[in-house]
């Protein structure tokens, strides 16, 4: 199964709203997760269950969507968000994820 | 703390092995599955293998299918992954993870730093 995350990469101001697609190749139900990198670290778990958010997590983040469509929004961006974020669906094997959206300062 | 730490990576000639760990504490290593995943450098995320909790299933990218064994030794709270005929193409930053709750199809919640691996001659 086949992830494609637009856009690619964006610039966004601090207080922006945000939002990320992952588009999957074929339905995955709720399987998909969202994870956000910073540069030299290890990814961080985000959304699970497609709109779950994972304990910790801001409340700003939010994820939605179900079989090939799937959203992550940051709903009011903040400076400790810009970073690279990917989708991965755990649908099926193998997993995928997403080729990545880098977020950066405008 | 939940913690996981790999080791075993450095540099190796193509066509060579190496075997790849991660020693997991702080949480009941035999309850979750685990995942080994890899980011070439400047490269997004690509999933490599997962190992059920016990052990007993394992599943593989098609890159490393046939080349990439997964296992574990719940004895010894510790993730392996041995990597044979290694090509340029696996270079790559190597983490595990463990899976949020036991199940195979679920999120990866927990990241170890990474342990790097270059192939080259």
């Amino acid at each position: 199964i086949q992830l494609t995350q637009s856009p690619s990469s964006l610039s966004a101001s601090v207080g922006d709203r945000v939002t990320i697609t992952c588009r999957a190749s074929q339905g995955i139900s709720d399987y998909l997760a969202w994870y956000q990198q910073k540069p030299g670290k290890a990814p961080k778990l985000l959304i699970y269950a497609a709109s779950t958010l994972q304990s910790g997590v801001p409340s700003r983040f939010s994820g939605s969507g179900s079989g090939t469509d799937f959203t992550l929004t940051i709903s009011s961006l903040q400076p400790e968000d810009f970073a690279t974020y990917y989708c991965q669906q755990l649908n099926s094997f193998p997993l995928t994820f997403g080729g990545g959206t880098k977020v950066e300062i405008k | 703390q939940v913690q996981l730490v790999e080791s075993g990576g450095g540099v190796v000639q193509p066509g060579r092995s190496l075997r790849l760990s991660c020693a997991a504490s702080g949480f009941t290593f035999n309850k979750y599955a685990m995942h080994w995943v890899r980011q070439a450098p400047g490269k997004g995320l690509e999933w490599v293998a997962l190992i059920s909790y016990d052990g007993n299933n394992k599943y593989y990218a098609d890159s490393v299918k046939g080349r990439f064994t997964i296992s574990r030794d719940n004895s010894q709270n510790t993730l392996y992954v041995q990597m044979n005929s290694l090509r340029a193409e696996d270079t790559a930053l190597y983490y595990c993870a463990k899976t949020r709750i036991g199940v195979v199809n679920n999120a990866l919640d927990i990241w170890g730093q990474g342990t790097m691996v270059t192939v080259s001659s």
